[in-house]
């Protein structure tokens, strides 16, 4: 069964400094697609970033980007800069089929000033 | 504005009552989902359709259904069938359903129980 693990519930980074948090999968899929997602205190989940798994290139998207390490099956998130806005839970998800996203239980990132 | 609502933001739902989440989205997509999520927990998925006039289970559909008659609406309905309803519950929208598409989320649903 696909499976997505954040181990790390709660990370906390000081502002404008930078801050990775980690996210491993379990596939026996080639094509797939992960994402992270932020989920801030309004609760609506908004898209931070997203990569292909046949792309080697590591996606970035402003101020955050990813490490794809396909062998390892582990998509990191780095965010850089760090502004007290990032503060939020960041969910990493999978996705194979059409049918469903398979969510990580989430890290909560606080941001200090 | 294009993009997806839901409604109410918060419910109260009575023991033995049937309740209806709202979803409507002006994105034109095709694909629709619903999501519960549960504190400490990630999404997971009650609902999903890919066209008008269908749709497929999810992992926890046991006490839900759905319908779509309209592209734009995916309405959500809690029966008392499900026993533990209280949770917050998640639209969302993708072009066309398949893996490729970016699934866009509505601002949810909390569901409460008196």
């Amino acid at each position: 069964a696909q499976t997505v693990t954040q181990s790390q519930p709660e990370m906390s980074v000081q502002e404008a400094e930078t801050v990775t948090l980690s996210c491993t999968y379990d596939t026996s899929e080639s094509d797939y697609y992960l994402f992270w997602y932020k989920q801030p205190p309004s609760r609506q989940m908004i898209l931070v970033i997203r990569q292909e798994a046949y792309k080697q290139q590591n996606a970035t998207e402003n101020r955050f980007s990813v490490n794809f390490q396909k062998a390892a099956k582990s998509f990191s998130l780095k965010i850089s800069d760090s502004q007290l806005g990032d503060a939020a839970m960041y969910f990493c998800a999978y996705s194979f089929n059409t049918d469903k996203l398979i969510f990580g239980t989430g890290t909560r990132l606080q941001v200090f000033p | 504005d294009g993009g997806i609502t839901q409604s109410p933001k918060y419910l109260f739902r009575k023991e033995g009552q049937n309740v209806t989440l709202s979803c409507e989205q002006n994105l034109n997509h095709d694909a629709m989902y619903w999501y519960r999520q549960d504190p400490g927990q990630g999404l997971r998925l009650i609902y999903y359709s890919q066209i008008v006039n269908d749709f497929q289970k999810g992992d926890i559909a046991e006490g839900y259904s759905v319908s779509r008659e309209k592209k734009e609406s995916f309405p959500l309905t809690v029966t008392s069938a499900q026993k533990n309803p209280t949770a917050f519950y998640l639209c969302a929208s993708s072009q066309g359903g398949t893996n490729r598409e970016t699934q866009y989320f509505g601002p949810g649903t909390r569901l409460l129980v008196l």
